[in-house]
Parts: C-alpha cells; sequence; structure tokens
C-alpha cells in the first residue's frame, strides 16, 4: 500500500548542479503534479499531467522540466540548481474526475 | 486567478474544545475542496473530499462544509485531542482539464493538554 513516493528525502545541492527528483504512484491515477512549499508562500504549482505523453506547466515552472512516459512516474528535473529553488517539494496525485488529491511524503532541497 | 484565504493562521485552544477553521476563496467556480492535514516535516494527509454538489461530508470528529456561493468552507472538528495539533491546509480544485490545487497558507492548531 505504497500511496505516492518521492525519493530522495533530503538533498543538497551545489549551485548550478543538475538533479531529478523522483515521483512513483501506484494507484494507477492519471493526473500527477508537482508542488513547492516554501514558509509564507504556501504551496504552489510547478507542473501537472493529465496522462503518460501529456504534460503543462503550473504557476512557477521556470527553472524545472518533466515528462510522463509512463502512467507510473512522473519526474522533475532540476536542469541547473539555484538557490532560489531551496524548497520542499511535494508530488501528489489523482484520478482525473474525482479530483482526490494523495500526496507523498517529500523531497527537502537545499541549493548552496 | 484562483485566492485561498485561511483564518486564523494560528490558533491555540484547551483539550475537548470544539473548534472551526475557515476558508474563503475568490473564484466559486471550482470542481472540490479539500482539506489537509500537516504535521511538521511531514507530507499532506487528506482528511475531507468536498465535491461541488455537496454541502458537507463527515468523517469521524470532523465535518466540512462548502458554500460555493459565498466562497465559504469551515471544518469543524468536535472535542479536541492534542493529537489534533498541526497545520490545516485547505485547498480548491479547479476543472476544465487542469484539475490544479490552489492553497491557503494554512492554520496552525495548538491544542494544549
Amino acid at each position: 500500500n505504497a500511496g505516492v513516493t518521492q525519493t530522495p528525502k533530503f538533498q543538497v545541492l551545489k549551485t548550478g548542479q543538475s538533479m531529478t527528483l523522483q515521483c512513483a504512484q501506484d494507484m494507477n491515477h492519471e493526473y500527477m503534479s508537482w508542488y513547492r512549499q516554501d514558509p509564507g508562500m504556501g504551496l504552489r504549482l510547478i507542473h501537472y499531467s493529465v496522462g503518460a505523453g501529456i504534460t503543462d506547466q503550473g504557476e512557477v515552472p521556470n527553472g524545472y522540466n518533466v515528462s510522463r512516459s509512463t502512467t507510473e512516474d512522473f519526474p522533475l528535473r532540476l536542469l541547473s540548481a539555484a538557490p532560489s529553488q531551496t524548497s520542499v517539494y511535494f508530488c501528489a496525485s489523482s484520478f482525473v474526475g474525482q479530483g482526490q488529491a494523495f500526496f507523498g511524503q517529500g523531497t527537502r532541497l537545499t541549493v548552496v | 486567478k484562483q485566492e485561498v484565504t485561511q483564518i486564523p493562521a494560528a490558533l491555540s485552544v484547551p483539550e475537548g474544545e470544539n473548534l472551526v477553521l475557515n476558508c474563503s476563496f475568490t473564484d466559486s467556480a471550482i470542481y472540490n475542496l479539500q482539506w489537509f492535514r500537516q504535521d511538521p516535516g511531514k507530507g499532506l494527509t487528506s482528511l475531507l473530499l468536498i465535491q461541488s454538489s455537496q454541502r458537507e461530508q463527515t468523517s469521524g470528529r470532523l465535518n466540512a462544509s462548502l458554500d460555493k456561493s459565498s466562497g465559504r468552507s469551515t471544518l469543524y472538528i468536535a472535542a479536541s485531542q492534542p493529537g489534533d495539533s498541526a497545520t490545516y491546509l485547505c485547498a480548491t480544485i479547479s476543472g476544465a482539464g487542469s484539475y490544479q490545487l490552489t492553497f491557503g497558507k494554512g492554520t496552525k492548531l495548538s491544542v494544549i493538554p
């Protein structure tokens, strides 16, 4: 009964490095999304996908790339990390048309 | 653009008290509304989902109501316990293909034994 699994849980990057945050769900949800949570800003949508092969931008997409080759996986790529990307990142999934979202435990990223 | 506001930002109550958390939103054309709980350093746990056609949902000591026309939702917690201490977030869910969640900044609840 895994639900939404995010890896890693913690990560420290140097400015300019790249990395991929992994997200996998085992509920056969069509809809997956990435949010970042910052103090005083709340949770903001980065990118989302309504199915394999389909992705779209959210509120704060700059500096992030996504792809969706399978229903289960939705990785988030940071191409060149910046200190402004220091945040806690959450992945979520749901059935399209039902709406109840399930969240992973988050990845705490620090860019120095 | 949807804006979600939660008042108060923080709330401290003695154990056993009934309490109400408030959530307001600017665009009433929502698909659903969802209440979450977040413990420090943890992810979001879904508490209740209210579909746009519903007025309320109940789960145990929790009851959430939705009034789309006035852009308001409330989360009622009965007989509060110290284990209820957490941050409570409400989020509207848009339709029209994006199903985007727009979050409020949360209410931090402390239940004092």
